[in-house]
């Protein structure tokens, strides 16, 4: 149980353009969706939190007009980083929470991005 | 002082070894907590969640001490496949639940 799927798994495009990533629950409801950014051998960096149906909260020094994350249903979360740049490459990684804040996060399988 | 503290890493061992990883927290309003591994170049995948009462899964075995605010994580008879980050994870409630990720500690075993 507790499956996240988390499409594409890697996107090469050029500058300029805007890239969307998805991220579904599978076998359950996600009451919360966390977004996150990883670099080689650096920790997880949490980008931002959303609930189903409303805006999300963004981290300090994450531009949410950069980072767009829309979380339409209780199984589907996207991030779409608009007009990307070779510095927005990185690894993105989906997780879900279902129930209460307490119970632990399953994530996605990760995005690599990279743009040229 | 960082919310959840680990090992610096990494931790190097032979196959069969048996090796500790220890995490501390700052926050005692901390509720839960959790092991992650995580591969390279992988997303984190829940390992096991620590219970004060301590649980065992197979080879590992997951401690809580509330008192000291210390979190701990044995792998016992270390297989190759055991090599991975392995982040240690702390959910408090202050006004809205935040869950804060340790920087983890690297682990390679060698045959």
């Amino acid at each position: 149980g507790a499956v996240v799927s988390q499409h594409p798994s890697w996107v090469i495009c050029k500058s300029g353009t805007s890239v969307k990533i998805e991220c579904r629950s599978l076998d359950f409801q996600a009451t919360t969706m966390f977004w996150y950014r990883q670099f080689p051998k650096q920790s997880l960096m949490l980008m931002a939190t959303s609930n189903e149906g409303s805006k999300a909260t963004y981290e300090q020094g994450v531009e949410k007009d950069k980072f767009l994350i829309n979380h339409a249903s209780l199984t589907l979360s996207t991030l779409t980083v608009t007009s990307a740049h070779p510095e927005d490459s990185s690894f993105y990684i989906c997780s879900a929470r279902t129930g209460i804040g307490n119970q632990p996060q399953h994530f996605g399988d990760g995005t690599r991005l990279s743009i040229l | 002082r960082k919310e959840v503290e680990q090992d610096p890493g990494p931790f190097n061992v032979p196959e069969g070894a048996t090796v500790a990883f220890n995490c501390t927290y700052s926050n005692s309003a901390s509720q839960s907590f959790f092991w992650y591994r995580q591969d390279c170049r992988k997303e984190p995948k829940l390992l096991m969640s620590v219970y004060s009462s301590g649980n065992e899964d197979g080879r590992f075995t997951a401690q809580l001490n509330r008192a000291s605010q210390y979190i701990s994580l044995l792998i016992r008879d270390s297989k190759l496949s055991d090599s991975a980050t392995y982040l240690c994870v702390v959910t408090l409630n202050t006004g809205g639940f935040k869950t804060i990720f340790g920087a983890g500690t690297r682990l390679f075993v060698k045959a």
